[in-house]
């Protein structure tokens, strides 16, 4: 079965810090990735995905990036945090759509981000 | 652009009965799919059920069923006979069939089971 892995679950990091946040999916092979952030009373917020190793679309200019360095490996990264980075983070899996199927997506447990 | 609208932020029904989730969503397009997804306060969110807009039959998934109506963009939730386990953050969303990999949330909607 399939599984998805994100970490760290909490993090709480100064101003002008880095961040680094990782995901991994198991169990499949070649699925769409996502990161969404989560903020009280706005819903979640796309803010990158991938169909493929090194292909990332980013729907939201900030202060973030995203890798995908390996298949199954989402990477959410920041050189200089900033007060409005705090979140919770989301990540999510999909399989790649054929004819016929919906793209549901999977999603981690999350990753708590406070920056102080 | 796409874009999901779930006016009530909150909702609350008693144990047992029956409740309903309002969504409706703005799109140009024809082929689409509407989900509604739950997030317990445990965080992970999870499907709670499906909608092709090319179906005309409303979904059902056990307690829970859709009233999709494609003419007024209108995707609605019900919960039959609630349960405590039913309290979350409930989620509506849209994704393009054939589009690009990209499913639009609304903002959520928190309800509460009272015993």
């Amino acid at each position: 079965s399939q599984t998805i892995h994100q970490w760290p679950a909490t993090l709480v990091q100064p101003v002008g810090s880095p961040l680094s946040l990782e995901c991994t999916v198991e169990g499949t092979s070649n699925p769409n990735l996502y990161w969404y952030r989560q903020a009280a009373g706005r819903g979640l917020q796309l803010l990158f995905y991938s169909v493929g190793i090194g292909q990332i679309s980013s729907e939201v200019p900030q202060n973030l990036s995203a890798s995908r360095p390996q298949d199954r490996q989402f990477i959410l990264s920041s050189k200089k945090l900033l007060l409005s980075d705090s979140g919770f983070y989301l990540c999510a899996w999909s399989v790649i759509r054929l004819a016929g199927t919906s793209g549901e997506l999977f999603f981690g447990e999350g990753s708590r981000l406070t920056v102080l | 652009a796409q874009t999901v609208t779930q006016s009530q932020p909150e909702m609350s029904v008693q144990e047992a009965e029956t409740v309903t989730l309002s969504c409706t969503y703005d799109t140009s397009e024809s082929d689409y799919y509407l989900f509604w997804y739950k997030q317990p306060p445990s965080r992970q969110m999870i499907l709670v059920i499906r909608q092709e807009a090319y179906k005309q039959q409303n979904a059902t998934e056990n307690r829970f069923s859709v009233n999709f109506q494609k003419a007024a963009k209108s995707f609605s939730l019900k919960i039959s006979d609630s349960q405590l386990g039913d309290a979350a953050m409930y989620f509506c969303a849209y994704l393009l069939q054939g589009g690009s990999e990209k499913l639009v949330f609304g903002k959520g909607m928190k309800l509460t089971v009272n015993p």
